[in-house]
């Protein structure tokens, strides 16, 4: 079993709809959680990161945490076009000088 | 605006010819990480550098080599390449401070390097 799990899609969603993307992992000791937005032949850019479990808000962007269920999501409010990316959930125990441990990255197109 | 500049954006090399990555950075910070990704893969950190400390990860081939001649600058040498070497190789960069929770940075990438084997 891998440490993060994450659905590589690929998702597409209609202009404007919510998106839902999540990832679960394994291991309690993780207490930083990233998402990163990848676009084609780019590298990967921080889109957001929370420490422990709650809520995040950035825009239309919305990360959530539950240690609880070691499920954390991300969600996009009105969704478009240039969201079209792929989007790879990170975790690790610390900041810093630490290895982050990725998702395999959903693969997201928002349809115009 | 700081950034971490990976140089050059696409490599193309021969079969067994040494190829040498640079990457450099503005942000000050003091670790340095060397990433291979391919296609529809998640990144795989190949080593990183805090400060001047060599880090390697255990699964890391002897081929693959790193040098950080100081804060701004690290080198990705990859001395025999193999197919199985063609990828993207992401450099990282993050920081590490005195006082947990209060100056410690994440990681931010740059746009990688493209690597081809003929």
């Amino acid at each position: 079993q891998k440490e993060v799990e994450q659905d590589p899609g690929p998702l597409s969603v209609p202009e404007g709809a919510i998106v839902s993307l999540n990832c679960t992992y394994s291991n309690s000791a993780f207490q930083y959680f990233m998402w990163y937005r990848q676009y084609s032949r780019k590298g990967p850019e921080l889109l957001m990161y929370t420490y422990s479990s709650g809520n995040k808000e950035d825009g239309r962007f919305t990360a959530q945490v539950d240690k609880s269920s070691k499920y954390i999501s991300l969600f996009i409010r009105d969704s478009q076009p240039s969201d079209s990316a792929t989007y790879l959930c990170a975790m690790s125990r610390h900041f810093g000088n630490e290895k982050l441990t990725f998702g395999t990255g959903t693969r997201l197109t928002i349809i115009p | 605006d700081a950034m971490v500049i990976q140089n050059p954006r696409y490599q193309v090399t021969q079969f067994g010819k040494p190829v040498t990555l640079s990457c450099s950075q503005t942000l000050n910070h003091n670790v340095m990480y060397w990433y291979q990704q391919k296609s529809s893969q998640a990144p795989k950190l190949l080593f990183h550098y805090y400060d001047k400390d060599f880090n390697n990860e255990a699964d890391t081939p002897d081929n693959f080599q790193s040098r950080r001649p100081n804060t701004s600058f690290c080198f990705l040498d990859i001395r025999s390449p193999g197919l199985g070497d063609a990828a993207m190789y992401l450099c990282a960069t993050s920081s590490q401070g005195d006082a947990p929770h209060v100056s410690n940075q994440p990681q931010h990438f740059g746009d990688g390097t493209r690597l081809s084997i003929l």
